[in-house]
Order: C-alpha cells, then sequence, then structure tokens
C-alpha cells in the first residue's frame, strides 16, 4: 500500500500565478479530505469528498480557491491567483469511512513570493 | 457543534518517565475520538482511536489513551518515554466522515 501521494512536495511560485496540488488517495478509500496547516492557524479542513462528490466545502478561505475530484483515484486542489498567504503546508488524507481514520500525505509545503 | 481543546502547548519529560497529553471533547452524542502523531516534514499518522468499548484504548508505538465520559476527556499516555516520541501530537474528534483537530501539542523528550 502507497498511501496517499501528494504531489509536488515543494512548490515556491510568485504571487498571481496559478498552483495546483495533486492528490491521489488510497485505493478502496471513498472519503478524500484537504486540509491546510500553518503556524498562526494550526491544521483546518478546507473541503472534503465523498464518493467523488464535494460534501462540506465551508473551508475553502475564498473563491481563488476550488478542489475538483474527477475520480475515485485522484483530486486536485487549485489556487488561482495565488497570494503570499497562501503559503502553507497543503495536506491531502482519505479514509474508508464510517469512523475509520483518515490517512495522511505528507504535504506540499507551499511558498508564494 | 464539535471541538476539542488542547490545553498544554508543549509537554517536556525525561526519557524512561510516563508520558501524559491532554485532551478535551466537547461534542453531541458519542464521540469518535482519535489521536495522530507529526513528525517534521511529513503527514499526520494514526495513533489511536475510541468509539466504543473498553475506556482504556491502547494504540501504536506503545502509546494508550484513556477516555473518561464524566471529565469529557481522552488523555494520551505511555508508560516510558523515548526520545523517539518528540513530535507533534493531535487530539482530533468527529461523526462519520469529518474530523475536528486541536491545536496540537509538542511533545518534547529528553534524554
Amino acid at each position: 500500500d502507497a498511501g496517499v501521494i501528494q504531489s509536488p512536495r515543494h512548490e515556491v511560485t510568485e504571487m498571481g500565478q496559478e498552483v495546483t496540488l495533486r492528490c491521489k488517495p488510497i485505493s478502496g478509500h471513498n472519503s478524500l479530505f484537504w486540509y491546510r496547516q500553518t503556524m498562526m492557524r494550526g491544521l483546518e479542513l478546507l473541503i472534503y469528498f465523498n464518493n467523488n462528490v464535494p460534501i462540506d466545502d465551508s473551508g475553502m478561505p475564498e473563491d481563488r480557491f476550488s478542489a475538483k475530484m474527477p475520480n475515485a483515484s485522484f483530486s486536485t486542489l487549485k489556487i488561482q491567483p495565488s497570494e503570499p498567504r497562501d503559503s502553507a503546508v497543503y495536506f491531502c488524507a482519505s479514509s474508508p469511512g464510517g469512523g475509520q481514520p483518515q490517512h495522511f500525505g505528507d504535504g506540499t509545503r507551499l511558498s508564494i513570493l | 457543534a464539535q471541538s476539542v481543546a488542547q490545553p498544554e502547548d508543549q509537554v517536556n519529560v525525561a526519557e524512561g518517565n510516563p508520558l501524559t497529553v491532554k485532551c478535551t471533547y466537547s461534542v453531541s452524542g458519542n464521540p469518535y475520538l482519535f489521536w495522530y502523531v507529526q513528525y517534521p516534514n511529513r503527514g499526520l499518522q494514526f495513533l489511536l482511536k475510541y468509539i466504543t468499548g473498553d475506556n482504556l484504548v491502547k494504540g501504536s508505538y506503545g502509546f494508550e489513551a484513556e477516555f473518561n465520559k464524566s471529565q469529557t476527556s481522552f488523555h494520551l499516555k505511555k508508560p516510558s518515554a523515548l526520545v523517539s516520541d518528540s513530535a507533534l501530537y493531535f487530539c482530533a474528534s468527529g461523526g462519520f466522515q469529518k474530523l475536528v483537530f486541536g491545536t496540537g501539542t509538542r511533545l518534547l523528550v529528553s534524554p
């Protein structure tokens, strides 16, 4: 089992650029979560999907953020346009649901200059 | 609304001594409670969970947690700390899918 795979691991880009973060969940997991972690705000849930359908996107900070899950094995989180305050570590996690633990990827460290 | 509190930003303990990392929760109904650990530059790793049953839950790496309904607590414990246990620990509560995480407690185990 390869675990949750996120790419890229690091991303440095300039303000105003589009950023796309990618996630491959564990096969067979039907819930997928995107989190953001910063020193100031801790770990925040941005959005989660169940069976590829967005269930709760109340944590998405602004319209500049969007997330998609076109199939059970792939999800993207896009920021357009990016701003310096978006700098954070973004984690993807997946779960079989039903109260079972979430499994986290190792994150994407995003720096917006 | 669900919430989880971790009252200590940091816990310091000497290697070989017992450790406790505190967590209290506020949830309606029967809580699902979890502990996760995060090492530098890594994602959160699941340690243990309580859903129902025995109040003492055993997990990975020798950790255990005690569910106390009257005190609404779910403290993480280990009888003998290791330097390698030094990390960031998160308590979380949730229902069927979504989790609410605490702010995290940094555990520092000194040799």
